[in-house]
């Protein structure tokens, strides 16, 4: 059942500075990784993502790194903004027919970015 | 980009009442999911479907249904609301990839 009292991890930093958000996860089958942002009263919005055979990947201000020994995801987020506030959600999808398009999602890190 | 849309946005029921969440997509896409959202669990899969007829069961599924008559529609069918359920709930087809998600605005669902 639920947990009562869960409190999602969270990150404050000063805008301007850069941001690293942590992810484990657990299943060694997963070959396909994706971080998502969700601003409140709207649904998870696509940042970025990488596939198992990389270990880095850049996009615009992000970065998500992969360390597939310790089952470790990061995303990096460069000179912060207010606007990048929001709940940050790694995810990942196993390899194969069955469970493709799955994702198993993590728990969540709120991220607060203080001007 | 093409839309996804949920209705009601909003919705209170009663225990035990059936409740019928809508989800339209633009794309024909084959691919279309629903999640749940609860605060410290994310979102969790309930139903899935790959097509026309096809619907699969993922990790939450006790408790709700899916139906797939067209590539548009995927509605989620909740037969006995109960309170547990209280929760916001999306509706998702593949994004550029097909591994990724492009998630609908959400409808939240409180039973009481």
């Amino acid at each position: 059942g639920e947990s009562v009292g869960l409190h999602l991890p969270t990150l404050s930093v000063q805008e301007g500075d850069n941001s690293i958000i942590n992810c484990a996860y657990s299943n060694s089958a997963s070959d396909y990784f994706i971080w998502y942002k969700q601003e409140s009263g709207k649904g998870p919005q696509f940042i970025i993502d990488i596939r198992s055979n990389m270990d880095k990947r850049q996009g615009q201000r992000v970065t998500v790194l992969l360390n597939k020994t310790v089952k470790h995801l990061s995303l990096q987020i460069a000179a912060t903004q207010p606007g990048d506030s929001a709940v940050y959600f790694c995810a990942e999808n196993e390899a194969g027919g069955t469970s493709y398009g799955k994702l198993t999602f993590g728990q969540g890190t709120i991220l607060t970015v203080h001007p | 980009d093409a839309e996804i849309t949920q209705s009601p946005r909003h919705k209170i029921t009663e225990t035990g009442r059936q409740v019928t969440l809508a989800c339209h997509q633009t794309w024909n896409h084959n691919n279309m999911f629903w999640y749940r959202q609860d605060l410290g669990h994310g979102l969790r899969l309930i139903h899935y479907s790959y097509g026309v007829q096809d619907t699969n069961k993922g990790e939450v599924s006790d408790g709700y249904s899916v139906s797939r008559s067209n590539t548009e529609d995927l509605p989620l069918t909740l037969e006995s609301a109960a309170s547990s359920q209280t929760s916001v709930y999306f509706c998702a087809r593949p994004q550029t990839y097909q591994e990724t998600q492009y998630f609908g605005p959400g409808t939240r669902l409180l039973v009481l």
